[in-house]
């Protein structure tokens, strides 16, 4: 069956370092993966999106890297902020659905 | 825009009770997602619309029913609510014609609670 798998423990990194928060997959070809934070108590906000054929998005603090070969996502936030902190969230799918994560949650400290 | 609304903010049903949960966007999206998210289990889809009057399954369709007679308006239905129902409720919508896009815009959810 499909499955994907998000680090469930919670990441604490120091303001200032690179965040890196992962996501594999397994039994899964998607057309593109999602990545979407999450604070307590609202829905999901989306942040970026990477094609299939695509290594690397970029957008301002945020990079994501999608390897279909190794079945893998990397989520990157440079110049971590205490106001990064948040649960982070990546999605699978084709172009009608999506299967979500558990999560990472995120934790910078000052 | 109002973006993705949901009502009610909030819930509380007893065992056998039914409701209806109302979500609307005025994005002029095409799809439509309902989603429940508990601790630990992340976002499960309910079930989900790919255009007016169109629905279908998700990954835990059983328990609710969903209507889509509006392109703007997503409804999900508890005919018999169950403790085991007791959850937060997402919506959520996406795509455009003639776009590109498929990232999902959320509601603010509703939590509820069956006793």
């Amino acid at each position: 069956s499909q499955k994907i798998e998000q680090n469930s423990e919670a990441l604490n990194i120091q303001e200032g370092k690179t965040a890196t928060l992962t996501c594999n997959y397994t039994n899964y070809s998607p057309a593109y993966l999602q990545w979407y934070r999450q604070d307590p108590g609202r829905g999901p906000v989306f942040l970026l999106l990477i094609r299939e054929n695509e290594k690397e998005k970029r957008k301002e603090r945020l990079k994501v890297t999608f390897d279909t070969t190794l079945k893998q996502s990397l989520f990157h936030i440079t110049a971590s902020q205490p106001a990064d902190s948040a649960t982070y969230l990546c999605a699978l799918g084709g172009y009608q659905k999506v299967t979500f994560g558990t999560g990472t949650k995120l934790q910078v400290i000052p | 825009n109002a973006g993705v609304t949901q009502t009610p903010k909030f819930r509380v049903l007893k065992t056998g009770q039914s409701m209806t949960l109302l979500c609307a966007q005025d994005m002029n999206h095409e799809y439509m997602y309902w989603y429940r998210q508990d601790p630990g289990m992340g976002l499960r889809l309910i079930h989900y619309s790919v255009g007016e009057g169109t629905t279908a399954k998700g990954e835990v369709p059983d328990g609710y029913n969903v209507s889509r007679l509006k392109k703007q308006n997503f409804l999900l239905g508890l005919e018999s609510a169950a403790p085991s129902q007791t959850s937060v409720y997402f919506c959520a919508s996406s795509y455009s014609p003639g776009g590109s896009s498929y990232e999902q815009y959320f509601g603010p959810g509703t939590r509820l609670t069956v006793t």
